[in-house]
Parts: structure tokens; sequence; C-alpha cells
């Protein structure tokens, strides 16, 4: 199995460009999550989805979109990037409450 | 808001040797706690987890120990070795599989 999987894996972008994260997962988990990871600190959430079809706020959600039209897909949109933005990008999912499993990350970097 | 913390931001340990990781939390009301462990470049990655039910749980060269009166956390490395070297997160269930992150503490093995 490849468990989590994120694409790209490293990008750069304009400041106002937009882009979209995929996040696609083999494990059949009901929950999907993105988070953010900046230097010294935890993963914050950004959005979240316990479902296909449903999606809700996280933590830190503003300046990003997310779409979850099938169960094993998550994707993460930014509809305007700012430098802000800047940061390293985790999905993950899990089977109910459980642990989560991780991607290997996305480093967007915003100039 | 809730949060959960880590109170040393870099331990650094000789091989060999036992490391512990603290961690406090606020959520009187979690009941679910996991250890991940982050390597350089890598996601997080699930080392244990404990429920609210229960004060210790064992794993491989693994304890994590659960103080529910003080609120407080610890993760037991036994014989650390060179391989032990990453960041390790605490993490806290909110709800349904939100999870609550701490900054993390950075362990750093000298031989």
């Amino acid at each position: 199995n490849a468990g989590v999987t994120q694409t790209p894996k490293f990008r750069v972008l304009k400041t106002g460009q937009s882009m979209t994260l995929l996040c696609a997962q083999d494990m059949n988990h009901e929950y999907m999550y993105w988070y953010r990871q900046d230097p010294g600190m935890g993963l914050r959430l950004i959005h979240y989805s316990v479902g296909e079809g449903t999606t809700a706020k996280g933590e830190v959600p503003d300046g990003y979109n997310v779409s979850r039209l099938k169960k094993q897909n998550f994707l993460l949109g930014l509809e305007s990037a700012a430098p802000s933005q800047t940061s390293v990008y985790f999905c993950a999912s899990s089977y109910g409450s459980a642990e989560a499993f991780f991607g290997q990350g996305t480093r967007l970097t915003v100039v | 808001g809730e949060s959960v913390g880590l109170h040393l931001p870099t331990l650094s340990v000789q091989e060999g040797d036992n490391s512990i990781i603290n961690c406090a939390y606020s959520n009187s009301a979690s009941d679910y706690f996991i250890w991940y462990k982050q390597e350089s470049g890598k996601g997080p990655q699930f080392i244990i987890d404990i429920r609210s039910n229960m004060d210790k749980r064992q794993g491989q060269r693994v304890t994590v120990l659960l103080n529910k009166t003080v609120k407080h956390l610890s993760l037991q490395i036994a014989a650390t070795q060179p391989g032990d070297s990453a960041v390790y997160f605490c993490a806290e269930n909110w709800s349904w599989g939100k999870f609550q992150f701490g900054a993390g503490t950075q362990v750093v093995v000298t031989p």
C-alpha cells in the first residue's frame, strides 16, 4: 500500500497565483485532514473531512478551500497565494478517531 | 483557547541512555493522546497512543505515561539510538479525530 500520497512535493508560487495540492489515500479512511507546519510550531489544522462530499474548517482555514469529491482524494486549493502561506503542508487520513497517517508533505514557497 | 505544549524544545541524549519527553495539555475533556515522531523531510509517524482511562502504556522501547491530575503526558524512550533523533510531537484528541498538536521537541542523540 502507498498509504497517503501528496503531490506535488515542492512548489514555488508568485503572490496572487493559484494552485491545488492533491492528497490521495488507499486505506479506505473516512477522515482526511490538511495541516500546515511552520518552523518552531506544531501542525495546525486547516480543513478536514469526515467523509466523501463533506468538509469543515479547522484552526486556520482562511485563504484555503478544499474539496472531497471522492473518498480517497482530498484537495487543498489556494485561490490567491500570499507569502504568509509559505509553509510545509501535510495531508493525513484516519479511520475514525484513531491515529492519523501522514503524507510526506508539500513544501510551498510563495514569493 | 486550549493548547498542548512541550516543556523542552531540544533534548540532547547520549546514545544508550533513556530519553524522557514531556507534554502538558490543558483540555481536560481530551480522552485520547498520541505521540508522533517526525524525521527530517518526512511526515509525522505514529509511535504510541493512550486513552484517558489508562495511565501507562508500553510499546517497543517506548512508554507513555498519562497523569490526568496535572494534565501531563510523557514519552520515555529506552536505550536511545541514533535513529531516534527526530522531532517528537504529542497530540490530544479534541473530538472525533480532531487533534491539537504541541510545538514539538527536537531529540538529538549523541554518540
